[in-house]
C-alpha cells in the first residue's frame, strides 16, 4: 500500500498570506494525485487533480505542482473561507486509492 | 446539477447489520464508476470500496473484506453498501462518491453529504 503523508499537520496563516502545503508519497505516484478540500461539517470536495489540474470552478488562487513522490498545494492570499482540512491522495495504485492524513489551515 | 444522497446509517450493535443507501441524480449513472469511503469523526478518509460502472469490477479494503458488500442498481440509479458483522471500529462517516470520468480515473469529483453509522452495544 502507497502511504501517504501530509506536513505540517496545522498551518496558521495570516489571511492575504501564502499557505503552503506538502504532500509525500511512499513511492512513486507519478502525477496521480488530487487535493480535496473539507470545511467543517462538509464532505471534501476536489481542488486539484493530476497533480497541477484545478478542478472546475476552483478559484486561481490555489495552485498545485509535484510528480513522483513529492508534491505542493498553494493558497495564495488566504481567505477567510479557505478555512479548512486539506487531504491529498494518491490514485496511481487504482482502485486501491490511499489518503493522506491532512493538513489544518487556520487563520492566525 | 449532480446529486448523491446517502441513507441507512445509524445505531447498530457489535456484530449487527446495516445497509447504505446513495441515490444519485443530475447525471448518467450507469456511466460512472463509484465507490465508498469513510472517516472516523476527526481523523482522516479510508477508501473502502468501488465498483465499476456496470457493476463487473469490485475492490474492497483489508479492512471491510469478506464483511461488507457492495452494489449498484443502475435501473434505480443508486448505490448500495451491505455492511455486516460490524465493529466497533467500522463507526464513521459513510460518503459514496462519483469517480472522475475516464477509466481508472481515480479520484472523485462529487461526494454525498455523508451518513452516519456509530457501533455500540
Amino acid at each position: 500500500e502507497i502511504v501517504m503523508t501530509q506536513s505540517p499537520a496545522t498551518l496558521s496563516v495570516s489571511p492575504g498570506e501564502v499557505a503552503t502545503l506538502s504532500c509525500r508519497a511512499s513511492q512513486t505516484v507519478s502525477v496521480n494525485l488530487a487535493w480535496y478540500q473539507q470545511k467543517p461539517g462538509q464532505a471534501p470536495s476536489l481542488l486539484v487533480y493530476g497533480a497541477s489540474s484545478r478542478a472546475t470552478g476552483v478559484p486561481a488562487r490555489f495552485s498545485a505542482s509535484g510528480s513522483g513522490t513529492e508534491f505542493t498545494l498553494t493558497i495564495s492570499r488566504l481567505q477567510s473561507e479557505d478555512v479548512a482540512i486539506y487531504y491529498c491522495q494518491q490514485y496511481n495504485d487504482w482502485p486501491i486509492v490511499t489518503f493522506g492524513p491532512g493538513t489544518k489551515v487556520d487563520l492566525k | 446539477q449532480v446529486q448523491l444522497v446517502e441513507s441507512g446509517g445509524g445505531l447498530v450493535k457489535p456484530g449487527g447489520s446495516l445497509r447504505l443507501s446513495c441515490a444519485a441524480s443530475g447525471f448518467t449513472f450507469s456511466d460512472y464508476y463509484m465507490a465508498w469511503i469513510r472517516q472516523v469523526p476527526g481523523k482522516g478518509l479510508e477508501w473502502i470500496s468501488y465498483m465499476s460502472s456496470s457493476g463487473s469490477t469490485i475492490s474492497y479494503a483489508d479492512s471491510v473484506k469478506g464483511r461488507f458488500t457492495i452494489s449498484r442498481d443502475n435501473a434505480k440509479n443508486t448505490l448500495y453498501l451491505q455492511m455486516n458483522s460490524l465493529r466497533a471500529d467500522d463507526a464513521a462517516m459513510y460518503y459514496c462518491a462519483r469517480e472522475a470520468p475516464g477509466y481508472g480515473s481515480g479520484y472523485y469529483d462529487y461526494w454525498g453529504q455523508g451518513v452516519l453509522v456509530t457501533v455500540s452495544s
